[in-house]
């Protein structure tokens, strides 16, 4: 079974600033996707970002960015000129690729989450 | 971002008062997907539904639990008879159609209060 561990229970950072968290995860899988979830206190899940795991390009969107090390199965978020409406926590996503009858592997793993806040 | 919709937005219950959770994914799609998070911690799986069928389960979703599609688009979850522990934020999820990655995108969420 698949693993995702976020070793960052909580992070802070200045407006501004950069701010990277880490996720690492556990698979014998060679295709998969990784996902990263921002949830605000509102509890809404949104997606932030995606990575397949056979593009050796890493994603970007906008100020969001990801560093995905394939050999040491590392999935970090590297957010950019972090603003206030970044405060959220962050959940990294493990989601299998292997195709088989009913779609049953697409399920997403979750880590536990980094709780980012973002200082003025 | 593609929508997903559920209902009730909040819920509060008695112990052992059986609920209905309610949720309308992406539209002609045929993967739906719930999941739960107990506050506090993280996101769990609970059941995907795929053509009409369950597809998998995880060892939560025991035999109080049950999904259904009953008029082809709206998607529930029922908890038969509701315990202390099942006071949870309950999530339904729905890939994209046609996008590669199948995505899930994530409803706003139920938030169930069992007392």
């Amino acid at each position: 079974a698949q693993t995702v561990t976020q070793s960052q229970p909580e992070m802070s950072v200045q407006e501004a600033e950069t701010v990277t968290l880490s996720c690492t995860y556990d698979t014998s899988e060679s295709d998969y996707y990784l996902f990263w979830y921002k949830q605000p206190p509102s509890r809404q899940m949104i997606l932030v970002i995606r990575q397949e795991a056979y593009k050796q390009q890493n994603a970007t969107e906008n100020r969001f960015s990801v560093n995905f090390q394939k050999a040491a199965k590392s999935f970090s978020l590297k957010i950019s000129d972090s603003q206030l409406g970044d405060a959220a926590m962050y959940f990294c996503a493990y989601r299998s690729a292997n195709l088989n009858s009913g779609g049953s592997n697409y399920k997403l793993t979750f880590g536990k989450g980094t709780l980012l806040t973002v200082n003025p | 971002e593609p929508e997903v919709t559920q209902t009730p937005s909040h819920q509060v219950t008695q112990m052992g008062q059986e609920v209905i959770l309610r949720c309308v994914p992406i539209s002609n799609h045929l993967y739906f997907y719930w999941y739960r998070q107990i506050l506090g911690q993280k996101v769990e799986f609970l059941v995907s539904f795929y053509n009409n069928e369950i597809s998998e389960k995880s060892e939560i979703f025991d035999d109080q639990f049950s999904v259904e599609r009953p008029d082809g688009s709206n998607f529930t979850l029922k908890i038969r008879s509701t315990k202390l522990e099942d006071s949870a934020m309950y999530f339904c999820a729905s890939p994209h159609p046609g996008q590669s990655g199948e995505t899930q995108y994530f409803g706003p969420g139920t938030r169930l209060l069992v007392l």
